[in-house]
């Protein structure tokens, strides 16, 4: 199993510009869920899955829209790239609910920085 | 919403010492979850707390859920340059099941030196 795999590893963008980060697992995991990263603020839940077709939004959803066609993929798009965005993301899946006895995985994360 | 705070932010310390840091929050929490990231990587978790109370091992690593429900505690003991890393608190947002939400917190900054 190659686990939850992100492309790409780092992003250049400039403002205004949209892209979308890829997030994959092949698990079968049903929960999945996208976080940012900034220095001191730990990790924030953009956006989450519970399953193929269901999606809500986590503690910072604005600027992002999510999508989850199939289990194994769950893209985060950025709409109209902010420097405000410039950050770390990360993808993590679960079988069940992250918080029961099942274990979240994370991926190895996308560096991206807006100018 | 939920808030985890954690201290210290970061710590110093000598190869061979041990380590203690903790993670409390104004609200309850029925799950505790301490992760661990290496530069560059993604968290990895260490050790997972489901019972007031409760005490759990990993190797040298040992948490405890704490009988307020409130706070959580992760101590490493004879530490080695490979524990270098941020270590997170994280629990479930309240309202029954957590439904792929969690919280954490700012996490604690580890260097040891060898």
């Amino acid at each position: 199993n190659a686990g939850v795999t992100q492309t790409p590893k780092f992003q250049v963008l400039k403002t205004g510009q949209s892209m979308t980060l890829q997030c994959a697992q092949d698990m079968n995991h049903e929960y999945m869920s996208w976080y940012r990263q900034d220095p001191g603020m730990g990790l924030r839940l953009i956006h989450y899955s519970v399953g193929a077709g269901i999606t809500d939004q986590g503690e910072v959803p604005n600027g992002y829209n999510v999508s989850r066609s199939t289990t194994e993929d769950f893209p985060l798009r950025l709409l109209s790239a902010a420097p405000s965005q410039t950050s770390v993301y990360f993808c993590a899946s679960s079988y069940s609910s992250p918080g029961s006895t099942d274990t979240q995985y994370f991926g190895p994360g996308t560096r991206l920085t807006v100018l | 919403g939920q808030q985890l705070n954690q201290s210290p932010q970061s710590m110093f310390i000598q190869e061979g010492e041990d380590v203690s840091m903790n993670c409390t929050s104004s609200s309850i929490f029925n799950t505790w979850l301490w992760y661990k990231q290496d530069p560059g990587e993604g968290p990895v978790l260490l050790i997972a707390l489901y019972k007031a109370g409760e005490l759990t091992s990993n190797g040298r690593l040992t948490a405890q859920f704490g009988i307020t429900r409130k706070d959580s505690f992760l101590n490493i003991s004879a530490s080695i340059p490979s524990d270098v890393g941020i270590y997170f608190c994280a629990g479930p947002n309240a309202g029954g099941t957590s439904y792929g939400k969690l919280t954490f917190g700012q996490g604690t900054i580890l260097t040891v030196h060898p």
